[in-house]
Order: C-alpha cells, then structure tokens, then sequence
C-alpha cells in the first residue's frame, strides 16, 4: 500500500516548455486534490474531482489543467510554463466528504521554471 | 473566503518545555480542523483531526482543542523533543470539502 505518490519528484523547465505531473493513490479515494505551496502563501488549492471523470477549480487554478480518467490517477497540466508557477506542488486524496476523514498527501514534486 | 491564521511564524524552545501553537479562522462554518506536520522537503502528515462538534483531540503527548465559535484553536505538544522539530500546519475543512490552510508554525526544539 504505497498512499500517495507523485510523479516527477524535480524537474527543471524553461519558460514556454509544457509538462504534466502525475499523481496516483491505491487506497481506492473518491476525491483527489492539487494543491501547490509557496513560501510566505501556506498551501493553495488548484484543481480538485470529486470523482473519475470530473473536476473542478480550486482557489489558483489559471495556467493549469486537471484530467482524472482514471479512479487512482490524477494528472495536472501545464501547458506553457511561466516562472510564476515555480513551486511545489502536492497531490491529496480522501475517501469522502463528508469530513470525517483527512485527506492523505504525496510527497510533493518540486518545479523550477526558468 | 475562509482565511487561517497561525501565531506565531516561527519559535525556538529548549528541550523538555511544552509548545503552544496557536490558529485562528474567520469562517466559524467547518466541518473539522486538522493540524499537520510538515518537515522540510516532505509531504504533510496528518497529527490530529477535530470534529466540529468536538472540542478537542488526544494522540500522546499532542493535544490539539478547538473553539469553533471564537474561531480558534490550540495545539499543545507535551515535553518538546529535539524530533519535534517541523512545521506545523492548522487546516480547516470547509465549503464544497475544501481545505484552507494557515502558512504554518516554524518549530525548532534546542537539545
């Protein structure tokens, strides 16, 4: 039972350049969550689903893109990357909403834009 | 907009004295209140989970307690170990499943 995990760990881009960042959880969770952090900002939500084939915006969803055509599998998207979104980005999953449970994290991909 | 609040940003307590980690929220309409550790270049995890309706929750020598009508909440770590050091991050759970997260409380426990 792996959790969370996110794929790449680093990667470095150049201004323009596109990439996607993968998150996948095996503990069967209805709802996953993107999120990316920033010093001095704390956590900011940018894309959520509340199931496989749905999404929806977050607090800070312009330059990114969001599919979950797979129940486990959340993928976030950035089409032409600008060094604003240099960051790190984490994934989250939960099993419902009723909040009662919390929602478990990947460990984070950092991004460098250049 | 729900916006959360953490005093203070960043502290430095000896070895064996208990830590007091303060959060505030504007929004009294939540479902929970979670306080996560981070440590650096790691993901979060989760400490403890309080319920709206509860007022506080237990895990070892962590006590996190809840006020939802003042909008605050309290997290007491017990006899500080030099392994507390992290940061801690108070979340709460809002609107449409939501999470609006304070910008953390910077630990440092001296040996």
């Amino acid at each position: 039972n792996a959790g969370v995990t996110q794929t790449p760990k680093f990667r470095v881009l150049k201004t323009g350049q596109s990439m996607t960042l993968l998150c996948a959880q095996d503990m069967n969770h209805e709802y996953m969550y993107w999120y990316r952090q920033d010093p001095g900002m704390g956590l900011r939500l940018i894309h959520y689903s509340v199931g496989e084939g749905t999404t929806a915006k977050g607090e800070v969803p312009d330059g990114y893109n969001v599919s979950r055509l797979k129940k486990q599998n959340f993928l976030l998207g950035l089409e032409s990357a600008a060094p604003s979104q240099t960051s790190v980005y984490f994934c989250a999953s939960s099993p419902s909403l009723a909040g009662a449970e919390t929602q478990y994290f990947g460990p984070g991909t950092r991004l460098l834009v250049l | 907009k729900q916006e959360v609040t953490q005093i203070p940003a960043a502290l430095s307590v000896p070895e064996g004295e208990n830590l007091v980690l303060n959060c505030s929220f504007t929004d009294s309409a939540i479902y929970n209140l979670q306080w996560f550790r981070q440590d650096p270049g790691k993901g979060l995890t989760s400490l403890l989970l309080i319920q709206s309706s509860q007022r506080e929750q237990t895990s070892g020598r962590l006590n996190a307690s809840l006020d939802k009508s003042s909008g605050r909440s309290t997290l007491y770590i017990a006899a500080s170990q030099p392994g507390d050091s992290a940061t801690y991050l108070c979340a709460v759970l809002y609107g449409n499943n939501r999470l609006a997260f304070g910008k953390g409380n910077q630990v440092v426990v001296i040996p």
